[in-house]
């Protein structure tokens, strides 16, 4: 167990619709990126928050967005689904001295 | 651009084998390596994570290695039990600081037989 939560832990959305999925970071930890991995696939970096700014971003359009909040938890949002948006969606927390990002079990989004 | 391939794509061995996993990354100028664990569905484990000043690092069974000027890495496992089944992904981190995204490899689908 590393202590990083992801909610829900499983969702059905129908293409064009909005989704919301969350992240616990893992204690002391301020840093927090998001992945998405479809099946089969590596994953692949979305975005990265640290102290509540976005501070990277991987090749993802602007319909996929982000917050993280002052206790360092974070949301992933997706605007107007597409059919290729069903995936794992990860989140991983990082930070202090170690370079070890802990990894959430994930949120599978299947789009319809 | 980084570009990180591991092989084989899957593996099937009986219980007791030794075996190498192995992962290559196209430029050498990386931060560190980490190996993952995934099993099917669920999120990722981290097993061993070596700096890009290190030679290798060792983890019970699992001992991973690093040669950046020839950019791989290999992951030892010894004496595999069938709880070693998954699929493990190997994954570089280009820079220091506080920018720590990940590249990943397509990973290797292990199967470990009783």
């Amino acid at each position: 167990e590393t202590g990083v939560t992801q909610s829900p832990t499983h969702l059905i959305k129908t293409r064009g619709q909005q989704v919301t999925l969350r992240c616990s970071s893992q204690s002391g930890h301020n840093t927090v990126s998001w992945y998405q991995q479809a099946l089969g696939q590596g994953p692949q970096f979305i975005f990265q928050y640290y102290r509540e700014e976005e501070n990277g971003r991987g090749n993802f359009p602007p319909r996929f967005s982000g917050l993280q909040f002052p206790n360092y938890s974070s949301e992933l949002n997706v605007n107007a689904l597409e059919l290729d948006d069903s995936a794992l969606y990860l989140c991983a927390s990082s930070g202090g001295r170690t370079d070890t990002q802990y990894f959430g079990p994930g949120t599978r989004l299947t789009v319809l | 651009k980084q570009e990180v391939t591991q092989i084989p794509a899957a593996l099937s061995v009986p219980e007791g084998e030794n075996l190498v996993l192995n992962c290559s990354f196209t430029d050498s100028a990386i931060y560190n390596l980490q190996w993952f664990r995934q099993d099917p569905g669920k999120g990722l484990t981290s097993l061993l994570l070596i700096q890009s000043s290190q030679r290798e690092q060792t983890s019970g069974r699992l001992n991973a290695s690093l040669d950046k000027s020839s950019g791989r890495s290999t992951l030892y496992i010894a004496a595999s039990q069938p709880g070693d089944s998954a699929t493990y992904l190997c994954a570089v981190q280009l820079v220091a600081g506080n920018n720590r995204k990940l590249i990943w490899g397509l990973g290797t689908s292990l199967a470990v037989n009783p």
